[in-house]
């Protein structure tokens, strides 16, 4: 079965810490795609990240940097420095190209950065 | 720049009414969703469309209905609103990937609307 887990249901940190948001997936398949989003309060979710299961290189964009291991199917998003503007529900989903277009979310991570 | 718009930011219906909520796309993109989002329970799919006049049934599709007559547009319907549709539904729409033995195979984003947040009383 595919399934996402976000073990972290809610996080608080003080403005500039560092902070990691933990996303493990499963699936037998051996061509999947992982994403991340972002939901700030205003609601609409904001794709931040798309990285296929062949490429394991770690990602950088501004404060943000994303960490692919296949060996514990591991995706986790680390933001650096973190704002209050960083605030925010954020999704790992998962999705299988073979056979749809739908993308499996996790349940989601609340984030809370504290001025 | 990518825009997924929908009907209505809020809406508050009574049960038993018809309700109709609209999400348009103007990227051109082959697949539209729709899901419902419930605190504790994440995102769930309710119908999506690859394809002009095409639906299929995502998790949760009983007590909704869709309509997609054109590319762009993809409707959802609830025939009779019970106050446990009382969520927040986002629509959104992706390119549709490559599949079948063609390789690389490849997996699109989705972009989302802002949602409607749709309260029955």
């Amino acid at each position: 079965a595919q399934k996402v887990t976000q073990a972290q249901t809610e996080i608080s940190v003080v403005e500039k810490e560092d902070v990691t948001l933990d996303c493990v997936y499963e699936t037998r398949d051996t061509t999947y795609y992982l994403f991340w989003y972002k939901q700030p309060p205003s609601g609409e979710l904001v794709f931040l990240i798309r990285r296929n299961s062949f490429d394991e290189q770690n990602e950088i964009s501004g404060r943000y940097s994303w960490n692919f291991q296949k060996s514990t199917s591991s995706f986790n998003f680390t933001i650096t420095a973190s704002q209050v503007v960083d605030s925010a529900v954020y999704f790992c989903a998962l999705s299988l190209p073979h056979r749809d277009d739908k993308i499996i979310f996790g349940k989601g991570t609340r984030l809370h950065i504290l001025p | 720049d990518v825009k997924v718009t929908q009907s209505s930011r809020y809406l508050v219906k009574r049960t038993g009414e018809k309700v109709f909520l609209e999400c348009v796309q103007d990227m051109d993109h082959e697949n539209m969703f729709w899901y419902r989002q419930d605190p504790g329970l994440g995102l769930r799919l309710i119908y999506f469309s690859y394809d002009v006049k095409m639906k299929e049934k995502g998790d949760i599709p009983e007590g909704y209905s869709v309509s997609r007559e054109k590319k762009e547009r993809f409707s959802l319907i609830l025939e009779s609103a019970s106050t446990n549709q009382t969520s927040m539904y986002l629509c959104a729409s992706s390119s549709q990937g490559l599949r079948g033995g063609g390789f690389p195979q490849i997996s699109y984003e989705q972009y989302f609307g802002p949602g409607t947040r749709l309260t029955v009383t």
